[in-house]
């Protein structure tokens, strides 16, 4: 399965700041996703990146508090911008394993972001 | 809307317990069908899948059917082992789209 290598992995930051967090991927992959994990909360999708286009957003989230790169097609970044604590939460990109329906997802570690 | 249903955590069971932690969706079309964990500390791990009616995942000893009829995917585990401890996410994938839906989560906890 693809290995996905996300940084930083945790991150104490200031409110009003940013932080951009990086997602590699060991093989090629068409679609990557960003998702979101409140404290003690299930997984939210904020956006599917795909290369070469402008990233979709889910509803409640927009570009201009979490814009995203897609330069390739084993990388992405995710931006938190402006920040406050209402962001603090665990990051994870994932990829879609096979271009195959069904075959399941890999996540990357995460990064635990912190504001405060 | 198209959602994930699960079970409400936390829940606790003594070693060796029988378990099931209930998920039911909802789907316009055919959906794929998965349950993830999450051990402490840890990131996201595929459990097991399932792509179509009657298929039964399977792997560590937790099975899970999909049901078509009503609209579920129960994990279930015969005898489950203080490691089995973690939160567990069922989720659905639309034959449409490429995106993954989670449930809410439910934490399980096993007692020696």
């Amino acid at each position: 399965s693809a290995v996905i290598s996300q940084k930083p992995s945790r991150d104490i930051c200031q409110r009003g700041t940013s932080l951009t967090i990086q997602c590699q991927v060991d093989s090629q992959v068409t679609m990557m996703f960003w998702y979101r994990q409140q404290p003690g909360q299930s997984l939210t999708l904020i956006a599917t990146a795909n290369q070469g286009s402008e990233a979709t957003y889910e509803s409640g989230f927009v570009i201009d508090k979490f814009p995203i790169s897609r330069p390739n097609l084993t990388f992405s970044t995710l931006t938190v911008s402006n920040m406050s604590p209402e962001d603090s939460s665990i990051y994870l990109c994932s990829v879609e394993e096979s271009p195959r329906q069904g075959e399941g997802y890999t996540f990357g570690s995460g990064t635990r972001l912190t504001v405060v | 809307g198209n959602s994930v249903t699960q079970m409400e955590g936390p829940v606790t069971l003594s070693e060796e317990a029988f378990l099931t932690i209930n998920c039911t969706y909802t789907a316009t079309g055919y959906p794929s069908l998965f349950w993830y964990v999450q051990y402490p500390g840890e990131g996201l791990q595929l459990l097991l899948k399932a792509t179509k009616a009657d298929d039964k995942g399977s792997n560590k000893g937790f099975e899970a059917t999909y049901r078509k009829e009503t609209t579920s995917f129960h994990l279930e585990k015969g005898s489950v082992q203080v490691s089995d401890s973690a939160v567990y996410f069922c989720a659905r994938r639309e034959s449409s789209a490429s995106k993954i839906i989670f449930g809410s989560g439910t934490r399980l906890s096993i007692r020696p």
